[in-house]
């Protein structure tokens, strides 16, 4: 079956702008988790959804980046206010059910980079 | 807090030799631990996980990874590896409140012939 999409690919945007980066999650998996990986790291989790509910935000660096999965499927990262920082692979995941002991398929990733 | 320290950023081996790479992690709750490859422009795959149970635990491809709570351990191993297992390799543990995995920088593993 179809594993976790996620579009665009890559996204090149100019500093200050704002941008949408979409999640499409394996179909019936309930959880849907958001990470951030910078050159040379590991992933750095950013958001956690049960359903259509942030259950855990506590990864989101600051007030510019939200997170929303309105149906409990597909889920949208947004950034307002680019900053160069920002540039980084983005990555979403999908698990069956709660919890991280359940497996979490990843999707290829957002490469964004902010100029 | 969790945390996840891989200790060797690049291993290169020839192809046919045994690797092993390094996972040492700090958790003050009870552990699940992960190993997840990533194979160029292709997202993170599980190659195996402990829960609980037996220490030894045995993935795909051939992969195996020993739980080892005296040495806070948890290295990936593979007796014979081939050019087609070089990718960048990433350890995780599960953070307290299990809403989210907590990766290494990850290890770098390179085969040559």
């Amino acid at each position: 079956g179809a594993g976790v999409s996620q579009t665009p690919s890559n996204k090149v945007t100019e500093k200050g702008k704002y941008v949408e980066l979409r999640c499409d999650p394996i179909s019936g998996h309930t959880a849907l988790y958001w990470y951030r990986q910078s050159l040379g790291q590991g992933p750095e989790f950013l958001i956690y959804f049960q359903g259509t509910g942030a259950a855990d935000d506590s990864g989101l660096p600051n007030d510019r980046f939200f997170a929303v999965r309105p149906e409990g499927s597909v889920s949208t990262l947004k950034i307002q206010r680019t900053e160069r920082g920002d540039s980084a692979v983005y990555l979403c995941a999908s698990s069956q059910t709660s919890g991280a002991t359940y497996e979490q398929y990843f999707g290829p990733g957002t490469r964004l980079t902010v100029t | 807090a969790q945390s996840v320290t891989q200790l060797d950023s690049q291993v290169p081996v020839f192809e046919e030799a045994p690797v092993e790479l390094r996972c040492n992690y700090s958790s003050s709750v009870s552990v699940y631990l992960f190993w997840y490859v990533q194979y160029p422009n292709q997202g993170l795959q599980l190659l195996l996980k402990y829960l609980s149970g037996s220490t030894l635990v045995k993935g795909i491809n051939g992969f195996e990874a020993e739980f080892n709570k005296s040495q806070t351990s948890f290295h990936l191993r593979k007796p014979s590896v081939h050019i087609s297992d070089t990718a960048e390799y990433f350890c995780a543990v599960r953070n307290q409140a299990g809403t989210a995995l907590i990766f290494g920088k990850g290890t770098t593993l390179s085969v040559s012939s």
